[in-house]
């Protein structure tokens, strides 16, 4: 079936621009996640949304991060007034309520701050 | 708080060599343990996972064992193949929550 799908690919902003980024999850996926992969960072956590629950916004490193999930499905993460320290991989990520543990990422969003 | 510490190499390798990879953990409660794979241009896949102490993983020829009195989860292969050249991942999950990755370790397999 349909893996974890990301858009736009690739993205170029200028500072000081806002940005969005889409994660469209596996089908049925309860659970999705946001990460970011930069070379100075490594991976690292961003958000988790779970069913109807209150998301876990503890990765998050500032606030001109956001991130929401609409309908339980599509989710979308938006970076406020970016910085050229945002230049990263962006990830998504779903797990299927069934299973507790695996993640299934998608092909990530490059962003590049200019 | 949660950490992985993993070798970063690069680790370079003769096609056929034995390969083990060291992972370890601190965590704050009960964690599942992951080994994650990126291949050159491809995104983030399951190699293989651990949930409970002294379970194996495997796949791909790939092993690791969930070491709880080491805090560890060591990633081997015994015969590593240029296919296999890529950048592996430890990871950890308390809970279902958002993973805790290690720094990565970037593996280049010569024929």
């Amino acid at each position: 079936g349909a893996g974890v799908s990301q858009s736009p690919s690739n993205k170029v902003t200028e500072k000081g621009k806002d940005v969005e980024l889409r994660c469209d999850p596996i089908s049925g996926h309860t659970a999705l996640y946001w990460y970011r992969q930069s070379l100075g960072q490594g991976l690292e956590f961003l958000i988790y949304f779970q069913g109807n629950s209150a998301p876990d916004k503890s990765g998050l490193p500032s606030d001109r991060f956001s991130a929401e999930r609409t309908g339980g499905s599509v989710s979308t993460l938006t970076i406020q007034r970016t910085q050229q320290e945002d230049s990263a991989v962006y990830l998504c990520a779903s797990r299927p309520f069934s299973s507790t543990d695996t993640q299934y990422f998608g092909p990530g969003t490059r962003l590049t701050v200019l | 708080g949660n950490s992985v510490t993993q070798m970063e190499g690069p680790v370079t390798l003769s096609e056929e060599a034995f390969l083990t990879i060291n992972c370890t953990y601190t965590a704050t409660g009960y964690p599942s343990l992951f080994w994650y794979v990126q291949y050159p241009g491809e995104g983030l896949q399951l190699l293989l996972k651990a949930t409970k102490a002294d379970d194996k993983g495997s796949n791909k020829g790939f092993e690791a064992t969930y070491r709880k009195e080491t805090t560890s989860f060591h990633l081997e292969k015994g015969s590593v193949q240029v296919s296999d050249s890529a950048v592996y991942f430890c990871a950890l999950s308390v809970d279902a929550d958002g993973l805790t990755f290690g720094k990565g370790t970037h593996l280049i397999i010569q024929p």
